[in-house]
């Protein structure tokens, strides 16, 4: 039973063009979701997050959107850039509950 | 600042036998979470610790088990291996609250 739904595993994106990963989730008690950021041999790396009574959280080239009523949220990267060549997890938790909810992770991938 | 390390890398074990992961957590931080990620997942929450107790468990049999040590670094304590526990074994820590959660690089555990 996966709450938290990352149904694209790739994505490639001409160097430049905007990134845009997605994410859908089942609970309706998570209040709070982070992107996490991992290359191959390192651990997750925290990336940017958002509070549910926000519907968009924006840091740099990294935008989050939040979309309640559709239990749906987004990662956008503008402009996108090879370093961003990655595989990006979509993670959800609920306030008081210390565990993170993570997806499977989407790879992306930043073509010259 | 230190960030959170694991050890060892990796390591190679038989069906049946039983492992030790190890964690130090990053410097200031008192809680520590420890995940499974296996091939094609997402990281899986196993369980919590704060103030050297439980504080938080998933969906994990008893035979996973772990400690916290007076210096906040942790232990993952894996008895009677299966074959399904080939993974990659992620430590994670934060303050007590905090949303944050800041991982180490992982553990690789092959069970053969």
């Amino acid at each position: 039973d996966q709450q938290v739904k990352q149904n694209s595993p790739s994505l490639s994106v001409q160097e430049g063009r905007i990134s845009i990963l997605n994410c859908d989730y089942t609970n309706s008690m998570f209040d709070y979701f982070l992107w996490y950021k991992k290359y191959p041999a390192e651990g997750p790396t925290f990336l940017i997050s958002i509070s549910s009574i926000k519907d968009k959280n924006e840091d740099g080239r990294f935008t989050v959107f939040l979309n309640k009523s559709a239990k749906h949220l987004s990662l956008h990267i503008v402009p996108s850039q090879p370093g961003d060549s990655a595989v990006y997890f979509c993670a959800a938790s609920v306030t008081g509950d210390d565990k993170i909810i993570f997806g499977k992770g989407t790879r992306l991938h930043i073509l010259p | 600042e230190t960030g959170v390390t694991q050890s060892p890398t990796h390591l190679i074990k038989t069906r049946g036998q039983q492992v030790t992961l190890r964690c130090s957590s990053q410097s200031g931080h008192n809680t520590v979470s420890w995940y499974q990620q296996a091939l094609g997942q997402g990281p899986q929450f196993i369980f919590q610790y704060y103030r050297e107790e439980e504080n938080g468990r998933g969906n994990f049999p008893p035979r996973f088990s772990g400690l916290q040590f007076p210096n906040y670094s942790s232990e993952l304590n894996v008895n009677a291996l299966e074959l399904d526990d080939s993974a990659l074994y992620l430590c994670a820590s934060s303050l007590a609250g905090g949303r944050g959660q800041y991982f180490g690089p992982g553990t690789r555990l092959t069970v053969t």
